[in-house]
């Protein structure tokens, strides 16, 4: 059963502190996107990347935050410098087929708390 | 830029029940149209979709929805709820190719016993 793995599953830190989360797309699949959510806001789209190229990251705070694809299985999202604000649950999705109508297939989010 | 409404934040049923989630989107043509949900801890997992033809659509679960283009809707249902159904569900809608999946701000369901 393939499956979207995401690490850490769970992260404190404190603010300043650089955070690195990490993302593996079900294999074949060659879309990955990342979400953040909140109470406040929801669920929101920050990056997501097709065939490894970035395609949209304008939901992401773009001082802090970046989104990298090293390769076809790993993608990862750092935030340099975290802030307290940035405290979330934060989702992988993978998919293959066009953005917009292809079934995402989300991991079980990292969970992160900024002090 | 197209838009999904879910007007219910909470619902409430009672186990056994029926149950129908409203969804309505905002967009000029035929969207493509899901439903997620999310149990308490977890990512997201697919219900179903609606790409064309049928408007009635069956998914996993025993959940089906309707796609209804006069009221511009896609309401989720069930004819009757399970406790293990507690969950938030979400409605999203994606266009064609080049754009991305837009994610209704979910709706929480609560099962009694």
């Amino acid at each position: 059963d393939a499956r979207v793995t995401q690490t850490p599953r769970h992260k404190v830190t404190e603010m300043g502190q650089e955070v690195t989360m990490r993302c593996q797309p079900i294999l074949g699949h060659n879309t990955v996107f990342w979400y953040r959510q909140t109470m406040m806001q929801g669920l929101e789209l920050l990056a997501y990347f097709r065939n490894r190229a970035p395609l949209d990251d304008s939901g992401m705070p773009k001082d802090r935050f970046s989104a990298e694809m090293p390769d076809a299985t790993l993608a990862t999202l750092k935030i340099q410098p975290s802030e307290p604000r940035d405290s979330a649950v934060y989702f992988c999705a993978s998919g293959k087929g066009l953005v917009g109508q292809e079934t995402q297939y989300f991991g079980p989010g990292t969970r992160l708390l900024v002090l | 830029a197209q838009s999904v409404t879910q007007p219910d934040i909470h619902i409430t049923v009672s186990e056994g029940a029926s149950l129908e989630l409203r969804c309505n989107y905002s967009y000029g043509a035929t969207p493509y149209l899901f439903w997620y949900v999310q149990s308490p801890g977890q990512g997201l997992q697919l219900l179903l979709k609606y790409f064309s033809g049928d408007t009635l659509v069956q998914g996993i679960k025993g959940f089906e929805a309707e796609f209804k283009r006069s009221q511009s809707s896609f309401n989720l249902r069930k004819p009757s709820v399970h406790w293990s159904d507690a969950a938030e569900y979400f409605c999203a809608v994606g266009l064609e190719y080049g754009n991305k999946l837009v994610f209704g701000a979910g709706t929480i369901l609560r099962v009694k016993s």
